[in-house]
């Protein structure tokens, strides 16, 4: 099946920071999802980005699709940033998700 | 739209005992999934339903787990008897038809089953 990495797997930021979240995945794919998971462990929808470029906010995304791997931006980081950024990608006709491992982003006052 | 809606939100059981976790997915989704979370393998899928039918359980872990979804707005996971092993969190997520130029998934806030 699909691999999917997610990487730097932890990062610590000072509020204010800039940082990047890599997600590469091994095959081609149908869509690709970021989810942040908040300190409470709900999950919720950043982006759905199978390819190009979006921004809501101070975050942004892009998916090269032919190069196989997504970045997810945060700027100006905010403690209301910290949690579990998971980037999830579709390979098959019924939308079924392959979750990455995750980034652990923790922010600092 | 309230989003997808999952019950109990906590749930503490003794081994053995029956769990039923119940979802109601977002009004017009054609496609229903359930997740299990837990520290040592993350996240994976369980089971999928679409127009309440189950397209694809290979997730299941054993026969112990069990899906049903009797119409668009509801859908129970069961697990008979339960164990320790058990203990995550499980989701619940509902989309589109993939046709619609949308796979986007939505995820309810999940139920921390903790079995004792």
């Amino acid at each position: 099946g699909i691999q999917v990495e997610q990487s730097p797997p932890d990062l610590i930021l000072q509020e204010g920071a800039n940082s990047t979240l890599r997600c590469n995945f091994s095959d081609s794919v149908n869509n690709l999802q970021w989810f942040h998971q908040n300190p409470w462990g709900q999950l919720i929808n950043l982006f759905y980005i199978p390819s190009g470029t979006k921004q809501n906010g101070r975050l942004s995304a892009t998916t090269v699709a032919t190069e196989r791997y997504s970045l997810l931006y945060i700027s100006s980081s905010q403690t209301t940033d910290s949690g579990v950024y998971f980037c999830a990608v579709v390979t098959d006709s019924w939308g079924k998700l392959q979750f990455g491992a995750g980034t652990q982003v923790v922010v600092t006052p | 739209d309230a989003g997808v809606i999952q019950s109990p939100r906590h749930e503490v059981t003794e081994m053995g005992q029956e769990v039923t976790l119940r979802c109601k997915p977002i009004s017009g989704h054609d496609y229903l999934f359930w997740y299990r979370q837990t520290m040592m393998r993350g996240l994976e899928l369980l089971i999928y339903f679409n127009n309440n039918v189950p397209i694809d359980d290979s997730g299941m872990p054993e026969d112990r787990f069990s899906a049903k979804m009797p119409n668009a707005s509801f859908s129970t996971l069961k697990i008979q008897p339960s164990e320790p092993r058990d203990s995550a969190v499980y989701f619940c997520a509902s989309s589109r038809l993939p046709g619609q130029n949308s796979y986007e998934q939505y995820f309810g806030p999940g139920t921390r089953l903790t079995v004792t």
